[in-house]
């Protein structure tokens, strides 16, 4: 089955460059998202098709992919960015999340 | 404003069977694709089935397929999960969520319901 690799935890100072890895194999044809989560809520699409930012989420956020690893960038770090994010992607008729990674801001 | 509220939740035992429901509204919900996405206690997102807008296509994960149904009734804006011989690892939050376009993203996300099996 499909699966996308990413870092268990990441940590970042306040108003630093926090970078999350996603990658899988021939991800590089296929749109990546990403999701933030924090602890009691849903969800929350932060950057679609791999570079796309919806309505509402900061600059901050920046999405990008290189070959078969896909990139979710949060510049200037801020204490409410801590959380979990996920990225995602469909193979075939089905879609898989990465394992998830934890952000902390220190 | 786009909601979807998710029901139907509870504890059950191992073998028993369940239905979710999602009630949709603030959007034309019979033209979206639909899904079920779970998440065990301290663990990741898992995407369990989605269904096509006219109810004609769905999919599963491996580890539900046979067990469990998702459906949908676009008179009701409602969309359901039936869930068959549950098992304790079929504990997990429920979450629905709406397909954005064919094989898009997953742009609104309802609350969640939670299933304990046990």
């Amino acid at each position: 089955s499909y699966e996308l690799t990413q870092p268990p935890s990441v940590s970042v100072s306040p108003g630093q460059t926090a970078i999350i890895a996603c990658s899988g194999d021939k991800l590089s044809e296929k749109h990546t998202s990403w999701y933030q989560q924090k602890p009691g809520q849903s969800p929350l699409l932060v950057i679609y098709q791999d570079n796309q930012r919806p309505s509402g989420i900061p600059a901050r956020f920046s999405g990008s992919k290189s070959g078969n690893t896909a990139t979710l960038t949060v510049t200037g770090t801020q204490s409410m960015d801590e959380a979990d994010y996920y990225c995602q992607a469909w193979d075939r008729d089905f879609i898989v999340f990465g394992s998830g990674t934890a952000v902390t801001v220190l | 404003e786009v909601q979807l509220v998710e029901s139907g939740g509870g504890l059950v035992q191992p073998g028993e069977s369940l239905r979710l429901s999602c009630a949709a509204s603030g959007f034309n919900f019979h033209t979206d694709w639909m899904h079920w996405v779970r998440q065990a206690p301290g663990k990741g997102l898992v995407w369990v089935a989605r269904i096509r807008n006219d109810g004609g296509g769905t999919s599963y994960v491996d580890s539900v397929n046979d067990r469990f149904t998702i459906s949908r009734d676009n008179a009701k804006s409602t969309l359901y999960l039936q869930m068959n011989n549950l098992r304790v690892d079929d504990t997990a939050v429920y979450f629905c969520a709406r397909g954005r376009g064919i094989q898009g993203e997953f742009d609104y996300w309802g609350q969640g319901t939670l299933v304990t099996v046990s």
